[in-house]
C-alpha cells in the first residue's frame, strides 16, 4: 500500500514568517515528488516538483527531498495572506499520483 | 478559453439515481484522468486514459465505468449512486504520463441524498 502521510493542521503563521509543511511517503521506490495548492472550493494547482535530493528553490517557495528518510517537504518565505490553503502532496508511483491528506495553512495578517 | 471543463457543476440527485459527469480538454493532451476528493479533502484517482485506453482502474466499485469518446474527452457514469459517493469529482489531463503538466478541472461536487 502506497501512502502519503501530512499533518493536516492546520499550521498558522503570521504574515511575513516562513511556513514550512512537510510530508513523508511510505516506498522508497519513488522518484517524483509534488506540491499541490487548493484553495476552498477550487481545484489543486501544481506550485512545485522535485525529483533529486536537496533543495529546489521558486521564488518565496521551496521544496526540499531526502530520500534516505523518505521526506519531502515545501518552506514558503514571506508567507503572505493569499497563501491561506491546504497544501496537497503528491508522490509519483508508476503513472499515478498518491495524494495526502493536505495541511490546512493559515497565514495571519 | 478553459484548459479542462467539467459539467456539470454541481449534482444534486437521490440514492439509486444513474447519473453522467462530462469531462473536456482543449490542451492537446494524450492522458486524462478521473479523480475523488472526500469530504476530508482526500484526493484518490479513480481512472485514466491515455489515447482512449484505460490504463489505470484503482479499486473503484464497478457501478462506475469511465469512457473516453476520444483523447479530448472523458465522462464517467454513475450506476446506482450511494450516499457515499457524495464528493467532488475532478477530471484532470496531462501530456502523456508527464504528471508534472497535469491540469485539473474545476471539479463536480456531486450530493446524493
Amino acid at each position: 500500500q502506497k501512502e502519503v502521510e501530512q499533518n493536516s493542521g492546520p499550521l498558522s503563521v503570521p504574515e511575513g514568517a516562513i511556513a514550512s509543511l512537510n510530508c513523508t511517503y511510505s516506498d522508497r521506490g519513488s522518484q517524483s515528488f509534488f506540491w499541490y495548492r487548493q484553495y476552498s472550493g477550487k481545484s489543486p494547482e501544481l506550485i512545485m516538483f522535485i525529483y533529486s535530493n536537496g533543495d529546489k528553490e521558486d521564488g518565496r517557495f521551496t521544496a526540499q527531498l531526502n530520500k534516505a528518510s523518505q521526506y519531502v517537504s515545501l518552506l514558503i518565505r514571506d508567507s503572505q495572506p493569499s497563501d491561506s490553503a491546504t497544501y496537497l502532496c503528491a508522490v509519483q508511483w508508476g503513472n499515478k499520483l498518491v495524494f495526502g491528506a493536505g495541511t490546512i495553512l493559515r497565514v495571519k495578517s | 478559453d478553459t484548459a479542462v471543463s467539467q459539467t456539470p457543476k454541481y449534482l444534486v440527485t437521490q440514492m439509486g439515481n444513474d447519473k453522467s459527469i462530462k469531462c473536456e480538454q482543449n490542451l492537446g493532451h494524450d492522458t486524462m484522468y478521473w479523480y475523488k476528493q472526500d469530504s476530508k479533502k482526500f484526493l484518490k484517482i479513480m481512472f485514466s486514459y491515455n489515447n482512449k485506453e484505460l490504463i489505470i482502474n484503482e479499486t473503484v466499485p464497478n457501478r462506475f465505468s469511465p469512457k473516453s469518446p476520444d483523447k479530448a474527452h472523458l465522462n464517467l457514469h454513475i450506476n446506482s449512486l450511494e450516499l457515499g459517493d457524495s464528493a467532488v469529482y475532478f477530471c484532470a489531463s496531462s501530456q502523456d504520463y508527464e504528471v508534472e503538466t497535469q491540469y485539473f478541472g474545476p471539479g463536480t461536487r456531486l450530493l446524493v441524498l
